[in-house]
């Protein structure tokens, strides 16, 4: 299995213009969940789709971010607009839906917002 | 609310000494624990994962966790570690709705 495929791996953008973030999840798992990791905060997790479904969004830090998730094999997270604070590497990952499930993590996209 | 504190920010260690992580949670119902790795711009890598039965686990790359329920414990152990362990390392304890609640990580700093 290729494991969870994220893209792009590296962003660089002017504060104020959109981005957009893709993640596939294994092929299989049905949870899907978007985390960013800054030096400040640790790793914070965004939100959580059970079968392309928002389960908890509450870790959105505002309306600025949204995500979706059309189908089983496509996400997506979308800032709009983006802020200097934004910057940080966010990373998808995906698993099956019990408890006692193993997450798997993609490689991460690092975003810098200038 | 469950939660996880990792004791130790950093730990530095010399080559083929042993290691210690420590990590404690708070839970109020079913304890599944989790230790994850990270390598330099890199992905989390799952280690291992205690869900039930033998309170000591064993993971990849040699290292072991022993989950201790009256200390509310899981700390993580490897007997001899290598400059390729230097990484930062994530404890975590599952939450509502297949949640992961992470530590703050600690950073492993193995050296010559």
């Amino acid at each position: 299995d290729a494991g969870v495929i994220q893209s792009p791996r590296h962003e660089v953008t002017e504060m104020g213009q959109e981005v957009t973030l893709r993640c596939k999840p294994i092929s299989g798992h049905n949870s899907l969940f978007w985390y960013r990791q800054t030096m400040m905060r640790g790793l914070e997790l965004l939100i959580y789709f059970n079968n392309n479904v928002p389960i908890d969004d509450s870790g959105m830090p505002e309306d600025r971010f949204s995500a979706k998730m059309p189908n089983a094999s496509f996400s997506t997270l979308k800032i709009q607009p983006s802020e200097p604070r934004d910057s940080a590497v966010y990373f998808c990952a995906s698993s099956r839906d019990s408890i006692q499930e193993t997450q798997y993590f993609g490689p991460g996209t690092r975003l810098l917002v200038l | 609310a469950q939660s996880v504190t990792q004791l130790d920010s950093q730990v530095p260690v010399f080559e083929e000494a042993p290691v210690e992580l420590r990590c404690n949670y708070s839970s109020s119902v079913s304890v599944y624990l989790f230790w994850y790795v990270q390598y330099p711009n890199q992905g989390l890598q799952l280690l291992l994962k205690y869900l039930s039965g033998s309170t000591l686990v064993k993971g990849i790359n040699g290292f072991e966790a022993e989950f201790n329920k009256s200390q509310t414990s899981f700390h993580l152990r490897k007997p001899s570690v290598h400059i390729s362990d230097t990484a930062e390392y994530f404890c975590a304890v599952k939450g509502g709705y297949n949640k992961l609640i992470f530590g703050a990580g600690t950073r492993l700093a193995v050296h010559p």
